[in-house]
């Protein structure tokens, strides 16, 4: 099987400007989840979306949102860019029937997105 | 809050000795934890999974303790190598169904 494919790898932005990264996850899978990573902060939880429904949302501002498709891609988008949103975005699908992240995620290869 | 921190930002051993990770929480009690390895610029690769009411989980040189009195789990890499170099994440499930991780210990194996 194909694993978690995720575009694109890497992003430049300036503040104020928006982004949508996009997600495919592992055939099959229809929970996918997103996450955040910085060296300060770690990984973090953003959301997760099981069969087009959020599921679950981290601490993040509105700014951050997200979409699952029906074929369980997912996209994530993010508003007025600041420059503490630059990070490893990272994209995760799981086998999970019932929903929640919780559960053992296969993660794909990121975006790294820089903010100017 | 819920909390999970791994004690050592970074970890330098000597090829072939024992390493050991080391992962506590705080604020909860899950019903499991995972352990990741992530190598640069890749994202998590899913190791090692125990549940609470298991004491110790093996896979290959991997060994995984969880004690529930202590808060704590403990990560080992047998006959280490310099190819077990990378950053491993520990993370649990929490009270409202997203993985928690905590920040990763980099460990790096010298020949």
């Amino acid at each position: 099987k194909a694993g978690v494919t995720q575009t694109p790898r890497y992003l430049i932005k300036t503040r104020g400007q928006q982004v949508t990264l996009s997600c495919s996850p592992i055939s099959g899978h229809r929970s996918v989840s997103w996450y955040q990573q910085t060296p300060g902060q770690g990984l973090q939880f953003l959301f997760e979306y099981f069969s087009e429904t959020q599921r679950n949302k981290g601490n993040f501002p509105g700014r951050f949102s997200g979409r699952q498709f029906s074929n369980s891609r997912s996209e994530m988008n993010v508003s007025t860019l600041e420059l503490g949103d630059s990070a490893l975005y990272l994209c995760a699908s799981s086998s999970t029937t019932s929903g929640g992240a919780a559960d053992t995620q296969y993660f794909g290869p990121g975006t790294r997105l820089t903010v100017l | 809050s819920q909390k999970i921190e791994q004690n050592s930002e970074a970890l330098n051993i000597q090829e072939g000795k024992t390493a050991t990770l080391t992962c506590n929480y705080t604020n909860y009690s899950p019903a499991y934890l995972q352990w990741y390895r992530q190598d640069p610029g890749r994202g998590p690769v899913f190791l090692l999974l125990i549940r609470e009411n298991e004491k110790e989980k093996r896979k290959e040189r991997l060994k995984v303790t969880f004690d529930t009195t202590l808060k704590q789990s403990l990560f080992h890499i047998t006959a280490s190598q310099p190819a077990d170099s990378a950053t491993y994440l520990c993370g649990y499930g929490g009270s409202q169904g997203n993985l928690i991780f905590g920040k990763g210990t980099k460990l790096s194996v010298k020949p």
